[in-house]
């Protein structure tokens, strides 16, 4: 059974550095599986933030993109968050998920789901 | 505003059936898998249906899915009061590049 357990401060001051690691257990980084990051602002709805492929890949999303940075440490079986000059508006509880995608031969999307959660991670952004 | 529109609750009373559906367009929905998912108050969310209409290892087959054009249902029969949560869908969108979520629907079981 694969498990993810995010890990980081749960509080960040407005203009800093957002910095969150996911544990890997039941499953190998250096494999040929997909890794993503979610956040949920309090009250609100799931926002995907980004993906990082098997071949250290990423791809985010466009209105995150400038100040995402993910990373993945296949010897620790762990991969990271960054987001920068965070604002009150990236106050969310933050999970990160196995992700199942298929492609086309084309390598064109045809499914793309989130199998295995995290517990999730409450980040305030707080002077 | 989501990209995929759901309504924000339902309800029904146990043993019944209720549908929550999930309305996108040609850029997402019509044109890829969806998934739903299942989140209780301070838990991270469950996968309860991944292509359109497959369960995971786990899922009780009182949870099912379906999709026509460019929009999606998630089923759920003989309703328990555990089955009280929000229920949410997801696909991918390719004007977007990337996964994209529902709004979320609030289920009640009365």
């Amino acid at each position: 059974q694969v498990q993810l357990q995010e890990s980081g401060p749960g509080l960040v001051k407005p203009s800093e550095t957002l910095s969150l690691t996911c544990n890997v257990s039941g499953s190998s980084l250096a494999g040929d599986d997909y890794w993503g990051w979610i956040r949920q602002p309090p009250g609100k709805g799931l926002e995907w933030i980004g993906s990082i492929y098997p071949t250290g890949t990423t791809f985010y999303n466009s209105s995150l993109q400038s100040r995402v940075t993910m990373s993945m440490d296949t010897s620790k079986n762990q991969f990271s968050l960054r987001l920068t000059s965070v604002t009150a508006r990236d106050t969310a509880v933050y999970y990160c998920a196995k992700t199942e995608p298929s492609f086309t031969a084309s390598g064109v999307v045809v499914s793309y789901y989130f199998h295995y959660w995290g517990r999730g991670t409450l980040v305030t952004v707080s002077s | 505003q989501s990209v995929l529109t759901q309504p924000p609750s339902a309800s029904g009373a146990p043993g019944q059936r209720v549908t929550i559906s999930c309305s996108g367009s040609s850029s997402n929905v019509g044109g890829h898998a969806v998934s739903w998912y299942q989140q209780s108050p301070g838990t991270a969310p469950r996968l309860l249906i991944y292509n359109d209409n497959q369960r995971p290892s786990g899922v009780p087959d009182r949870f099912s899915g379906s999709k026509s054009g460019t929009s999606a249902s998630l089923a759920i029969s003989g309703l328990q009061s555990d089955d009280e949560a929000d229920y949410c869908c997801a696909t991918w969108d390719v004007t977007l590049n990337g996964p994209v979520f529902g709004g979320g629907t609030k289920l009640t079981v009365l």
